[in-house]
Parts: structure tokens; C-alpha cells; sequence
């Protein structure tokens, strides 16, 4: 157990809807990742938060957005679902982002959308 | 830019033998942290051994051990002793390091392991 929680595990959904998936990170942990796994792009870097704040930027569609509350729980929001958005989404955190060396990104099990 | 390349994308090995994967990476960062992950068919991903770019010893966790070699660019990870269980994806990845440089994981497309009894 990496301590990073996700919800939910699976969901099934129609193309045109909108969907939030949650992420709670470790205790103490300021960062939170998004990744995207699909079989055709494999682990693409989303967006990453530290403390609330936006601190990077990957390969995330202007149909998605992701926030990081006070409390440093995430949560990425899909909308205008197409087929092609069907895939493992992961969460991942670490303890420091900016100066400093944090070690390794603890993932969550992901949550794996289906797009109908 | 950062890109991680592993070249198979799948590998079989015999009970009890040992396997090597490969990962070559390219970076502009000066400093970097290479990963390896391992994704069982549940789906999780887990960390399984980390290197440093300035670390003077290859890094080893139990039956893991990395063998960096930075002028050639490539971190390959080591399986010694492979069972059943180690059957799954394997990710290589990096990040640089520390502040003002990427701090996200770049991976590379995985190697599928199969442990043959």
C-alpha cells in the first residue's frame, strides 16, 4: 500500500460527459501528479500540484483540469469525454517540489475510465 | 527535454535465472534520478530501485541492482534469482533534479516481463 488513495477504482461512462476522479496523497506529501495510461501513448505526464498551486504542465487537453484543495487532496476533471480518453489514470505524490531532493513518486491504483 | 527509450518490449526468462532490461535515457539536466517501477497485471504501479546521476555505486534493493553506466547513457535493471511474481511490466524513468528543472517522471514504453516455470 502506497499510501495514495484514488477514487474510483473503474468507472464507465458515455462520450460527452463529464467525470472527476479524486486523489488523496501521503500523509505530508505536498505534490500531486496526474498521469495518464493509455496502450497507445503509454504513461503520459498530465499536470503536477505542489502545495495548491500549479507547478507543471504535461500532455493535458484544454477538456481537462485539475485542482489541489487546502487540504491537498486533487481532483482531475474530464470533460466532453471522447472514446479515446478511455484509460488507467493515476495519481502519484511526493513530499517536496521545489528545492531539495524528494526521491520516488508514490502512485496510487489508478482509476480506469471507460469511455462508451 | 527528457527521453527514456526501452528497447524491449518484451522479455522471457527461466525460473531462478537472472534477466537484465534495458532503459537508455537523454537529458539536458545536469543533475537526474533514474527509477525503475514494476506494473503487475492489477494495475498498481511500485517503486523498486532508484539512481542517482552523482551516485559513485550502482544501486541495489534485494534481488534488484541497477547497472548505470553514464557515459553511455543507460541504467538497465537487474533481476537476480527471477520468480513466478516478478512477471509484470517493467518502467524505466528519470526526473531531474532539484528545483528549476522538471520535476515530473518521464517514462519509457515498458518491457513485459514473462517468468517461464
Amino acid at each position: 500500500d502506497s499510501g495514495v488513495t484514488q477514487t474510483p477504482k473503474h468507472l464507465i461512462t458515455a462520450t460527452g460527459q463529464r467525470v472527476t476522479l479524486r486523489c488523496s496523497p501521503r500523509s505530508g506529501d505536498l505534490s500531486v501528479y496526474w498521469y495518464q495510461q493509455s496502450l497507445d501513448q503509454g504513461l503520459q505526464f498530465l499536470i503536477q500540484y505542489y502545495n495548491g498551486e500549479e507547478r507543471a504542465k504535461g500532455n493535458i487537453l484544454e477538456r481537462f483540469s485539475a485542482q489541489q484543495f487546502p487540504d491537498l487532496h486533487s481532483e482531475l476533471n474530464l470533460s466532453s469525454l471522447e472514446l479515446g480518453d478511455s484509460a488507467l489514470y493515476f495519481c502519484a505524490s511526493s513530499v517536496a517540489g521545489q528545492g531539495g531532493w524528494s526521491g520516488e513518486l508514490f502512485f496510487g491504483e489508478g482509476s480506469r475510465l471507460t469511455v462508451l | 527535454a527528457q527521453k527514456i527509450t526501452q528497447t524491449q518490449p518484451g522479455m522471457f526468462v527461466q525460473e531462478k535465472e537472472a534477466v537484465t532490461l534495458d532503459c537508455t535515457y537523454d537529458t539536458s539536466d545536469p543533475s537526474y534520478g533514474l527509477f525503475w517501477y514494476k506494473q503487475p497485471s492489477s494495475g498498481e504501479m511500485i517503486f523498486l530501485i532508484y539512481q542517482g546521476s552523482y551516485d559513485q555505486q550502482n544501486a541495489t534493493e534485494g534481488r534488484y541492482s541497477l547497472n548505470f553506466q553514464k557515459a553511455r547513457k543507460s541504467a538497465n535493471l537487474v533481476i537476480s534469482a527471477s520468480q513466478l511474481g516478478d512477471s509484470a511490466m517493467y518502467f524505466c524513468a528519470m526526473r531531474g533534479l532539484p528545483s528549476g528543472s522538471a520535476r515530473q517522471l518521464t517514462f519509457g514504453s515498458g518491457t513485459q516481463l514473462t517468468v517461464l516455470p
